[in-house]
């Protein structure tokens, strides 16, 4: 089956550090997404990883554990236009980009 | 540059009648996805195209639902005598023929409220 497994809720303060949890299980794995979505808005790509480790871009950075079905999305120096879902998205098996999205994680950022 | 255009952007049907939404992809973009996403639940995917041919569609409805990507003009992902659980937002991707980097590029979506 295809699981992915994402808290519902945050909420953090302006300027903080937050690690939004991703737990997957999927039938087959070619890379890992993090969208942000902002209410009523198109999901917008924030990062990617296919290999374990850790990717850092500006703000955010992204950690993959393939053997532990795993990835966290950090967040630095928090600004009140972070508040939005953060979705985890595993791009399954089948050669096309076809994509398997958690329900997202609603940040919200209090000053 | 225009990004995903998805039209209409909110759309009211009664039930029973048809719903028509549009989504023209990314300039150099042949590949089209269609998503649906429910309140409060992640986005679901529906179906896949590439120009003139449905490549999986195996996300959609057998009944009443129906896509497709010509050679000419959007795509159009069409649904028959609506229900109320038809209301969600439908968001349509686009992307290259695999751009493994960056997934999609997603449209601004069309909002069905079905009364």
């Amino acid at each position: 089956g295809q699981n992915i497994d994402q808290p519902t809720e945050m909420t953090a303060t302006e300027g903080a550090i937050v690690q939004i949890n991703c737990t997957y299980q999927t039938s087959g794995f070619n890379g890992l997404f993090w969208y942000q979505q902002h209410a009523g808005e198109a999901p917008t790509f924030l990062s990617y990883n296919v290999l374990d480790g850790l990717e850092e871009k500006g703000r955010f950075s992204s950690f993959l554990s393939r053997s532990k079905g795993y990835s966290y999305l950090l967040l630095k120096e928090l600004q009140m236009k972070d508040s939005a879902s953060y979705l985890c998205t595993v791009r399954g098996s089948g050669g096309y980009n076809k994509l398997i999205f958690g329900a997202g994680i609603r940040l919200a950022v209090h000053p | 540059n225009a990004g995903v255009m998805q039209n209409p952007r909110h759309l009211v049907r009664r039930r029973g009648q048809e719903a028509r939404l549009r989504c023209s992809p990314m300039k150099g973009h042949s590949h089209v996805y269609w998503y649906r996403q429910l309140p409060e639940e992640g986005l679901k995917f529906m179906v896949y195209l590439q120009k003139e041919n449905i490549i999986d569609e195996s996300g959609m409805p057998k009944e009443r639902f129906s896509a497709e990507f010509p050679k000419e003009g959007p795509s159009i992902l069409r649904i028959q005598q609506v229900v109320r659980g038809d209301s969600a937002a439908y968001f349509c991707a686009s992307s290259p023929k695999l751009d493994p980097w960056r997934g999609y590029t997603f449209g601004s979506g069309t909002r069905l409220t079905v009364v």
